[in-house]
C-alpha cells in the first residue's frame, strides 16, 4: 500500500496564528482526505481534498477556518487558521484508491 | 449521511482468549468496511477489510464477518496477545465512486492482560 508522509509531525502554536500541514503520498491516489482526531476520540472527516478545485467540506467545517489545497494527485495541504486552544488535536491525512484507504502518522497540534 | 456505531467502547481480555468487536452502519449503499488498529502516537493502520460481496474474511488470527441485511459487521481476534492491545476502529465507505470517504466508528480500546 502507499505511504503517506505528513509534516510537521507535531507543533506548539500561539493562539491567533495559522499552521499549514503538508501531506505527500508516494503513489497516485484517487482521493485525499483530511481528518481531525481529538484526544481520546475517533476520527472526524474535515474535508475531501479535490485536485485543482475547492475542497468539499463536511458539516461543521468551513473553508475560512481550514483552507485546503491539492495541486496534484499526490500532494495536499491543510491550514488551521486563527487557532484557538480548541483546535488542539491530531490532524491526519488520508489517501484512497479504489481498493484501500490509508493514513499518515498525523500532526499533533497544541495551541497555547 | 453514513453513521457507524461500535461496541464495546472498552474491552479487556486475558491473553489467549478471543475478542469480538461489533459495528453497525446506516447507509445501505456502503460497500467497503475496513478495520483499523491505532497504537498510541501513531496513525490508524489497516488490519483487514471486507467488501459487500463477501460474508466473511480471515487473515491468520483476525476475521471479519458482514451481514448486509442487518447492516452489521464484526471483528474477531483469536488467541489474543499483549501486542494486540490498541484502539480498534471500524469504518464504512462507498468505494468505487467519485466520493469514497471513510466514516469511522467511535473506537474500541482493547487491553490484553498477560
Amino acid at each position: 500500500s502507499a505511504v503517506i508522509s505528513q509534516k510537521p509531525s507535531r507543533d506548539i502554536c500561539q493562539r491567533g496564528t495559522s499552521l499549514t500541514i503538508q501531506c505527500q503520498v508516494d503513489s497516485q491516489v484517487t482521493m485525499m482526505f483530511w481528518y481531525r482526531q481529538q484526544p481520546g476520540q475517533s476520527l472526524t472527516l474535515i474535508a475531501t481534498a479535490n485536485q485543482g478545485s475547492e475542497a468539499t467540506y463536511e458539516s461543521g467545517f468551513v473553508i475560512d477556518k481550514f483552507p485546503i489545497s491539492r495541486p496534484n494527485l499526490t500532494f495536499s495541504t491543510l491550514t488551521v487558521s486563527n487557532m484557538s486552544p480548541e483546535d488542539s488535536s491530531i490532524y491526519l491525512c488520508s489517501g484512497s484508491t479504489y481498493t484501500e484507504a490509508f493514513f499518515g502518522q498525523g500532526t499533533r497540534l497544541t495551541v497555547v | 449521511g453514513e453513521n457507524v456505531e461500535q461496541h464495546p467502547s472498552t474491552l479487556s481480555v486475558q491473553e489467549g482468549d478471543s475478542a469480538v468487536i461489533k459495528c453497525t452502519y446506516s447507509d445501505s449503499a456502503s460497500n467497503y468496511f475496513p478495520w483499523y488498529k491505532q497504537e498510541l502516537g501513531k496513525g490508524p493502520q489497516l488490519i483487514i477489510d471486507i467488501r459487500s460481496n463477501v460474508g466473511e474474511k480471515k487473515d491468520q488470527r483476525i476475521a471479519v464477518t458482514l451481514n448486509k441485511t442487518a447492516k452489521h459487521f464484526s471483528l474477531h481476534i483469536t488467541e489474543t496477545q499483549p501486542e494486540d492491545s490498541a484502539v480498534y476502529f471500524c469504518a464504512a465507505s462507498i468505494q468505487g465512486t467519485s466520493y469514497d470517504k471513510v466514516i469511522f466508528g467511535p473506537g474500541t480500546s482493547l487491553s490484553v492482560i498477560p
